[in-house]
Order: structure tokens, then sequence, then C-alpha cells
């Protein structure tokens, strides 16, 4: 596709349920981001996919959360027994390279996907 | 652990003017990249442009413009000639050259454009 999209846009939740968000990267781009953007934490980095390397979990807030990324593409945010404190808009980037070639690496985001936890 | 801030939550410029927003950040490393990113309601974050941290020269792109003092860790977005369309908030990032891809983020300054 042209860009990077995700989906749902947005998602409301009852406290305790399951929920998935999910990326779809640029074409051929061979790095995966997620960040949460909150009112009180800001913009934060969640975690990071490159490649067939084993991921850079180290932002993500607890063992509540999990990503998977299938053949290289696709990418899945999954957040267990939802939390009021989880409301946030989830952002997704994907970049063409990973850290081998920072030189040439911007990373291009979608849209979001704004999740409420009532 | 790096750090971004931006000490403006809030911008207000009157159409065809200049404004300029303030980053400054912290870190131990020599080897980095800065970026200002645009978000307008539609969420989707725009970049807006990038510094290599071993560039002496200032990155341009058409309007947009920064003031990169390495010793200072200091980088500054100026917009020129402003247009009703660069209302949004903007955020300045930064990316270790060394540890890892992630960025990390200021809290952003909101820009308004008065007609």
């Amino acid at each position: 596709g042209a860009g990077v999209s995700q989906s749902p846009s947005n998602k409301v939740t009852e406290k305790g349920k399951d929920v998935e968000l999910r990326c779809d990267p640029i074409s051929g781009h061979t790095a995966l981001y997620w960040y949460r953007q909150s009112l009180g934490q800001g913009l934060e980095f969640l975690i990071y996919f490159q490649g067939n390397s084993a991921p850079d979990k180290s932002g993500l807030p607890s063992d509540r959360f999990s990503a998977e990324r299938t053949g290289g593409s696709v990418s899945t945010l999954t957040i267990q027994r939802t939390q009021q404190e989880d409301s946030a808009v989830y952002l997704c980037a994907s970049s063409l390279y990973g850290p081998s070639q920072t030189s040439t690496d911007t990373q291009y985001f979608g849209p979001g996907t704004r999740l409420t936890v009532l | 652990a790096q750090t971004v801030t931006q000490s403006q939550p809030e911008m207000s410029v009157q159409e065809a003017e200049t404004v300029t927003l303030s980053c400054t950040y912290d870190t131990s490393e020599s080897d980095y990249y800065l970026f200002w990113y645009k978000q307008p309601p539609s969420r989707q974050m725009i970049l807006v442009i990038r510094q290599e941290a071993y560039k002496q020269q200032n990155a341009t792109e058409n309007r947009f413009s920064v003031n990169f003092q390495k010793a200072a860790k200091s980088f500054s977005l100026k917009i020129s000639d402003s247009q009703l369309g660069d209302a949004a908030m903007y955020f300045c990032a930064y990316r270790s050259g060394s540890a890892g891809n992630k960025l990390t983020f200021g809290g952003g300054t909101r820009v308004l454009v008065k007609p």
C-alpha cells in the first residue's frame, strides 16, 4: 500500500477484556515499531521488530502487552485484561532498514488506533 | 537514558509570519539523529525535517529549517511564511546512532496559525 495502515481506527472495550490492534507496514519495509500516545505519558516506545531478529520489547509496560509480526509484514499488538490506564492512541511505524543503515532510516507512521477502556 | 524537552506547550503565529519552536535534549552519545514530526488532527505523524548530529550544516526543507546547536544540545525548528495548514502538534524526537532504532519524543508544541 501507499502508507502504513492500522485497524481499527477506534476501539472501545470494557475493563478486563482483551484487544488486538493491527498494523500493515509499507510494503518492503523490514522494520516495524509500536508507540503509545497518552495524555499522561506522552509518546512512548513500546516494541520494535527488525527482520528475523528477536524483537526489542524494552518499552512494553507490563506482561499484559505482547506483539507479534507474522511473515515479516503485518503486526498485531495484543493487550490482555485491559485497564483504564491503557486508554491511549497506539501508533505503528515502519522503516525501510534497521539500525544497520541508520543514515537512511526514516520512520513512517500510520494514523493510529484510539483505544478507550471503560 | 536520553530525554527530549519541549518547553513551549503552545505557540501562536500570524499567517505569513515566522515561528520558532524550541527543543533541548540530553545525551552522552556523539552519534545520533534528531527529527521534527508534525501531527495534524488526523493523528498521522509526518516527518518535517531531520538532522544528523555529525553534520554541522543546519537542515532545511522548504519553509522549515532548524538551528542545531550540538554543544548546547538544542534543536529548534523555524517555520517561515506560516500557512493555515501548518497548524498541528509538533514533536521533536531523538534517535541513537548506535543503541537501537527507537525514537524518544518530546512532549510536543501545539502551533496555532491565525488568519
